[in-house]
């Protein structure tokens, strides 16, 4: 079965600094896709990342990327250069299925990270 | 853009009353879903609907029921509400056609139960 875990709840962080956020998931699945997602105090979702199991590089975007490491089963989000916006929470989901399949998005219970100034 | 919107934003019931959260998006997106959030804590998937005509359950179905209106809408009822159900409601959308593609998520409803 598919699970997703975040161990970190909290974490506190000083401006400019990189931050790793945790996420290990299990499944039996060899083809899924791992999504991190940054929810702000406002509430709303916002996506940041996204790795292919099949991706043979870590994805990057901007500040953010991947720590992927398939046979660990995990998939870390590097924040580079934190910035006061960056406070929020932020999860880790994985869908399973192929490429033409869509399946159910389960997601992980989030970190809360608080920048520093 | 509307993307995908929720109605309402806010409700309030008392124990035992029944209610529908509605979910449309315009983006034709072929999967939508309906996740629950509690204080604190991350989205635990209640149903999903892979395309349309098609639903299955997720994470934490009991207590819900959902309808698979059309391509754009996406329904969740509460038969008989209970306190427990107290919580912030997500809808979700997405291709379906390409894993690679992310959700879309409405901007939730605040679902108090007395």
């Amino acid at each position: 079965a598919q699970k997703i875990t975040q161990t970190q709840p909290g974490m506190f962080v000083q401006e400019k600094e990189a931050v790793t956020l945790d996420c290990t998931y299990d499944t039996s699945d060899p083809s899924y896709g791992l999504f991190w997602y940054k929810q702000p105090s406002s509430g709303e979702m916002i996506f940041l990342i996204y790795q292919g199991s099949y991706d043979q590089q870590n994805a990057t975007e901007g500040r953010y990327s991947l720590n992927f490491q398939k046979a660990r089963k995990s998939a870390n989000l590097v924040i580079s250069a934190s910035q006061l916006g960056d406070s929020a929470m932020y999860f880790c989901a994985m869908r399973e299925g192929g490429y033409s399949s869509a399946s159910k998005i389960i997601f992980g219970s989030g970190t809360r990270l608080s920048i520093r100034p | 853009n509307a993307g995908v919107t929720q109605t309402p934003k806010f409700q309030v019931l008392k124990t035992g009353q029944s209610m529908t959260l509605q979910c449309a998006q315009d983006m034709n997106h072929n999967s939508m879903y309906w996740y629950r959030q509690d204080p604190g804590m991350g989205l635990r998937l209640i149903y999903y609907s892979a395309s349309e005509g098609t639903t299955d359950k997720g994470e934490v179905p009991n207590g819900y029921n959902v309808s698979r209106l059309n391509k754009r809408e996406f329904s969740l009822r509460l038969e008989s509400a209970a306190p427990s159900q107290t919580s912030v409601y997500f809808c979700a959308s997405s291709t379906g056609e390409r894993k690679n593609q992310p959700q879309h998520f409405g901007d939730g409803t605040r679902l108090s139960i007395l």
